[in-house]
């Protein structure tokens, strides 16, 4: 499984653009790039999830480079509400998967 | 709207004593995830069925914990004799494979052990 690295935290301000990066240098060739969101005392929800290139839903898009060792959540124009945890997870559906310490999102008013 | 259910949601129990979680996957999906959740350790998979046969429960204390799918609609996850340290939140996650890497996560059943 490819480990995945994320930010500990992130603080933004209402209305701002909020870009979550993710290291996955060890990705395999069948892998997919997950994220899910997770607000305190609920489970993790889906938001999006992509291949390569990017990928865009009616919540987030989701940037991934040739390379593929790297991807970027981006979350537009962000609210109060969009403070939760944000997890990266990579690997073939269906398989283990591993969740991470997850990237801490704060926004302020 | 399909969802997970899980019981029950809380549940506070002495050391020693037999818990039991439930979860209702989603009808229609063939995964099914449990999961258990600390502030230490974060999001921790113990183990996951397809098409209600484990497929892995190396995440899982195979002493005192035991996972089943009795049928398409019951998961179960039992811990005997429980412990202090067993103390988080047990989340189910159900979803089909074939399609994409979603889950769908259910409540969470919050575990105290005295």
């Amino acid at each position: 499984l490819a480990k995945t690295t994320q930010p500990i935290s992130m603080d933004s301000y209402e209305g701002q653009e909020v870009n979550i990066t993710c290291s996955h240098n060890n990705i395999a060739t069948n892998d997919y790039i997950t994220w899910y969101q997770q607000f305190p005392s609920q489970g993790p929800r889906f938001i999006i999830q992509g291949y390569k290139t990017k990928v865009t839903n009616e919540v987030a898009s989701l940037f991934i480079p040739a390379d593929r060792k790297s991807s970027t959540l981006s979350l537009p124009r962000v609210s109060l509400s969009d403070t939760a945890v944000y997890y990266c997870l990579v690997g073939e559906w269906g398989f283990k998967t591993i969740f991470g310490a997850g990237t801490r999102l704060f926004v302020k008013a | 709207d399909a969802r997970v259910t899980q019981t029950p949601r809380h549940k506070v129990t002495e050391m020693g004593q037999e818990v039991t979680m439930r979860c209702q996957p989603i009808l229609g999906h063939n995964t099914v995830f449990w999961y258990r959740q600390t502030m230490m350790q974060g999001l921790e998979l113990l183990a996951y069925f397809r098409n209600r046969a484990p497929l892995d429960d190396s995440g899982m204390p195979k002493d005192r914990f035991s996972a089943e799918m009795p049928d398409a609609t019951l998961a179960t996850l039992k811990i005997q004799p429980s412990e202090p340290r067993d103390s988080a939140v047990y989340f189910c996650a159900s979803g089909f494979s074939g399609g994409n890497n979603e889950q769908f996560f259910g409540p969470g059943t919050r575990l105290t052990v005295l």
